[in-house]
């Protein structure tokens, strides 16, 4: 079965400095989703992808937070520079219009920075 | 706008029946989904409701009720691995508004 996939799964980073992530969605899937849960929370949408484009980063510090998805199939999150309440688990998921919009998540990347 | 709420915790027993409300007030809606989250794991999809009704898949059931934007998730025969964070989602076109999930502890 086709599954998203996010690497790396842990990262401990001091604050000031620059994490990456990455994402890789189900194959065919045309909307790509990142998200941030923090503990005992529910997953709030920092940005939504439609092929390469952004549909929705409302939610995104785009002070210190970047992201892309250049050729519309993989994506790339940033923080620059990490702050201490950016320890959080940060999701990624996929979707498409033929799945009904159920959205498939990634194992995630649990953050800590310190 | 979006508003979801779902209560913070709730406990049950081994074998037991559970049902856990969510309710909203949003600007546009498509459709309502549940997802189970164990600790420390993704979410995986338990159920989508459109239209208004009971779902029922196995052990698990979903209820919608569109015009008192109230949803229920019911868990029968409660099992240990049960114990996890139930969030209910909102989705709006491709978009999902998540609730804070409600975490659910079945003991033996």
């Amino acid at each position: 079965e086709a599954e998203v996939a996010q690497s790396p799964r842990y990262k401990i980073t001091e604050k000031s400095q620059a994490v990456a992530f990455w994402c890789d969605p189900i194959s065919g899937h045309a909307t790509l989703y990142w998200y941030r849960q923090i503990l005992g929370q529910g997953p709030e949408l920092l940005v939504q992808f439609q092929d390469e484009s952004v549909v929705d980063d409302s939610q995104l510090p785009k002070d210190r937070f970047s992201a892309e998805r250049l050729k519309g199939v993989d994506s790339t999150l940033k923080i620059q520079p990490a702050e201490l309440g950016d320890s959080a688990m940060y999701l990624c998921a996929s979707s498409s219009r033929t799945s009904g919009y159920e959205q498939y998540f990634g194992p995630g990347t649990r953050l800590t920075v310190t | 706008g979006q508003n979801i709420d779902q209560p913070t915790e709730m406990t049950a027993t081994e074998g037991a029946i559970v049902q856990i409300n969510c309710t909203y007030q949003t600007s546009g809606f498509n459709g309502l989904f549940w997802y189970q989250q164990h600790a420390g794991e993704a979410p995986t999809f338990l159920s989508y409701n459109v239209l208004d009704g009971l779902e029922e898949k196995g052990r698990f059931s979903s209820f919608l009720s569109r015009s008192k934007g109230y949803s229920y998730l019911l868990l029968k025969e409660l099992q240990m691995k049960d114990s996890a964070s139930y969030l209910c989602a909102v989705r709006r076109y491709s978009t999902l508004t998540f609730g804070k999930g409600t975490m659910l502890l079945v003991s033996p």
